[in-house]
């Protein structure tokens, strides 16, 4: 079962940062969090991951709170084509692989 | 820039006949997975498969279900008698191996399986 919690919708304006947020109250020292979103019904598209440290890339920045509990994802400039779910994903990788747990997400809708 | 493929984009089928879902992963990837998603729901693990065995499955991957990489390259999917329920979007995905306990998988666009 998905180990996240996440609010089912938010709204954000065209042009403004989307601070999507996610808790994960129960993550162990070694999971890592993984951000993805769907469009529509395509394939779940990767956006970001972290350990400990906030992270930043051409897509997004993650935001991990110090006990790790939570997180927040930051659209910093959204635009229509951000309209999308997106999943927040703790795991950790053994020796044998392994599963991503998927939750219900967060449906962002970016309005014009 | 690498991706994963899958064939067909759409399969359309009658109940009880067997299908075949192929998935190309990418290419120095060694972990595989599928993953499915019925209309208006989460996406579900199935299976993993790595080093030419599965190596996790998930209560929904029962004995109708079977995977398979046949020639190095693809990665199959076959349900042997399928059900209404089994109509879905079903998603390829892989990962590389990694020793730091980070494992990003990387989707395909998905088949989407109606059974009538």
């Amino acid at each position: 079962d998905a180990k996240t919690t996440q609010p089912p919708s938010m709204d954000c304006a065209e042009g403004r940062a989307a601070n999507l947020p996610c808790n994960h109250s129960t993550i162990s020292g070694n999971e890592y969090v993984y951000w993805y979103r769907q469009i529509h019904s395509q394939g779940p598209q990767y956006i970001i991951h972290g350990l400990k440290n906030n992270e930043t890339n051409e897509m997004a920045s993650l935001i991990i709170t110090e006990d790790r509990k939570s997180s927040t994802l930051i659209l910093p400039h959204a635009t229509l084509r951000d309209t999308a779910v997106y999943y927040c994903i703790v795991s950790y990788y053994p020796n044998t692989g392994n599963q991503f747990y998927f939750g219900t997400g967060t449906s962002l809708t970016v309005i014009p | 820039e690498p991706e994963v493929t899958q064939t067909p984009s759409h399969q359309v089928t009658q109940m009880g006949q067997e299908v075949i879902l192929r998935c190309v992963p990418i290419s120095n990837h060694l972990y595989f997975y599928w993953y499915r998603q019925i209309l208006g729901q989460k996406v579900e693990f199935l299976v993993s498969f790595y080093n030419n065995e599965i190596s996790e499955k998930s209560e929904i991957f029962d004995d109708q279900f079977s995977v398979e990489r046949p020639d190095g390259s693809n990665f199959t999917l076959k349900i042997r008698s399928t059900k209404l329920e089994d109509s879905a979007m079903y998603f390829c995905a892989s990962s590389q191996a990694s020793s730091t306990g980070y494992n990003e998988q990387f989707f395909g666009p998905g088949t989407r399986l109606t059974v009538l």
